[in-house]
């Protein structure tokens, strides 16, 4: 049973095109994220959700707009793709907002490449 | 804001030897520490916390104390294995500001048989 799931684990588009990373967490937990991770590994935060609400907007272009259809689910939607996205993006969910102490829980990852 | 920084990499050892990443940080509530680790290919997991002063983290023969007089919680193997082959980051998470994470920039870790 995964905890955190992503989909697609990979994805190879053409500059321009618009698509979707969909990411689901069956842990019942209410926050979810979204990462990216650069070719250096550096991780940084982009969105957070709290039982559908957003929560955190990190200075992100504004091609990309996340959208929480419930609290199990947190979806990316990337407009218009430059070469500069191509990384990794990460989702995570932790148990509660706000909470200091919780552990987060990452899916395996999603990586675009962008051509 | 709050910061974390750790130990440049790569790190490259050989199986047995004695590990040490290091990471401080600076914060401005009381946060909760952690470790997690990213295997090649993989989403990062939580490899160990500490949630207040002076308490000890461990798993998997790793350890890190929260110390709050020098901001830090380095991370600490006694003998390596090459299975422990991977990204670590440091994180620390506390209340302020929706309880965002910041992760230091990861350090790797190649073990040689």
């Amino acid at each position: 049973d995964t905890a955190v799931s992503q989909t697609p684990k990979y994805l190879v588009t053409q500059m321009g095109n618009d698509k979707s990373i969909k990411c689901e967490q069956n842990l019942g937990h209410d926050t979810m994220y979204w990462y990216k991770q650069d070719s250096k590994k550096f991780l940084k935060i982009m969105f957070s959700y709290n039982n559908k609400e957003l929560i955190i907007n990190e200075t992100v272009p504004n091609r990309f707009s996340p959208k929480s259809p419930d609290k199990a689910h947190l979806n990316l939607h990337i407009n218009s793709l430059e070469l500069g996205d191509s990384a990794v993006y990460f989702c995570a969910s932790s148990r509660r907002r706000g909470a200091g102490t919780d552990t987060q829980y990452f899916g395996p990852g999603t990586r675009l490449t962008v051509l | 804001g709050n910061s974390v920084t750790q130990m440049e990499g790569p790190v490259t050892l050989s199986e047995e030897a004695f590990l040490t990443i290091n990471c401080t940080y600076t914060a401005t509530g009381y946060p909760s520490l952690f470790w997690y680790v990213q295997y090649p290919g993989e989403g990062l997991q939580l490899l160990l916390k500490a949630t207040k002063a002076d308490d000890k983290g461990s798993n998997k023969g790793f350890e890190a104390t929260y110390r709050k007089e020098t901001t830090s919680f380095h991370l600490e193997k006694g003998s390596v294995q090459v299975s422990d082959s991977a990204v670590y980051f440091c994180a620390l998470s506390d209340l302020t500001n929706a309880g965002k994470s910041t992760f230091g920039d990861g350090t790797t870790l190649t073990v040689k048989p």
